[in-house]
């Protein structure tokens, strides 16, 4: 099936560092996610995005995190600064169409916060 | 509050077996549930999905049963194989929202 692929499989990082999350979605596909699951608990939604915009954030996307795709590059998660609370693993999502599309996960990206 | 629910936690069936998940979920509002399946160390990867217009949704050895009134829904794996052990989990969309996850039900298939 279609491809997400994500970059880095594993972070580690001091808290209060800059971290960048990369994501690369499937081709011809327009809406684009985060979410975050941490040991234990459900995988949660973050973030979707849709034509260089924001469409719709949950509450655990805090102040601190931005999300951006310039150029049709990579979809990027970005953390600043990071606390130890956003340990967790994030996966990207990509879809095709917005309103119940079928979404495609990537392996996600293991973040440590020390 | 968990907004969509699995249960059980873990599940072991023989091989040939029908292995039964099971999704509740609370709000009335969601209409769309795909189903994901995860091995380790990957990520959910769509198995199967149904939209609340229809009560049962088949592809191939998978089924979904819906029940809207009760606001549940099943996923069952007929004639199971080895290679069906994996994380199975239940998500809830309402039109142009994220997904809202279960907890995942562990399925092991025995030989």
């Amino acid at each position: 099936g279609p491809k997400v692929l994500q970059i880095p499989s594993h972070q580690i990082i001091d808290m209060g560092q800059m971290v960048t999350l990369n994501c690369d979605p499937v081709s011809n596909h327009l809406y684009f996610y985060w979410y975050k699951q941490i040991l234990g608990q459900q995988m949660e939604f973050l973030v979707n995005f849709y034509n260089g915009k924001v469409m719709e954030k949950s509450k655990l996307f805090k102040d601190q995190f931005s999300v951006e795709r310039p150029d049709g590059s990579y979809f990027t998660l970005k953390i600043q600064p990071t606390a130890l609370e956003d340990s967790a693993v994030y996966f990207c999502a990509s879809s095709l169409a917005g309103g119940l599309g079928e979404q495609y996960f990537g392996p996600g990206t293991r973040l440590t916060v020390l | 509050q968990q907004q969509v629910r699995q249960s059980p936690q873990s599940l072991t069936v023989w091989e040939g077996e029908t292995a039964i998940l099971n999704c509740s979920y609370e709000d009335s509002t969601f209409n769309y549930f795909p189903w994901y399946q995860q091995f380790p160390g990957e990520g959910p990867a769509l198995l199967i999905s149904i939209r609340s217009v229809s009560d049962k949704k088949e592809d191939g050895r998978f089924t979904i049963f819906f029940n809207k009134r009760e606001k549940k829904l099943s996923l069952h794996i007929t004639d199971s194989q080895p290679g069906d052990s994996a994380t199975y989990f239940c998500a809830a969309e309402r039109y142009a929202q994220g997904l809202t996850f279960g907890l995942g039900t562990r399925v092991s298939v025995f030989p």
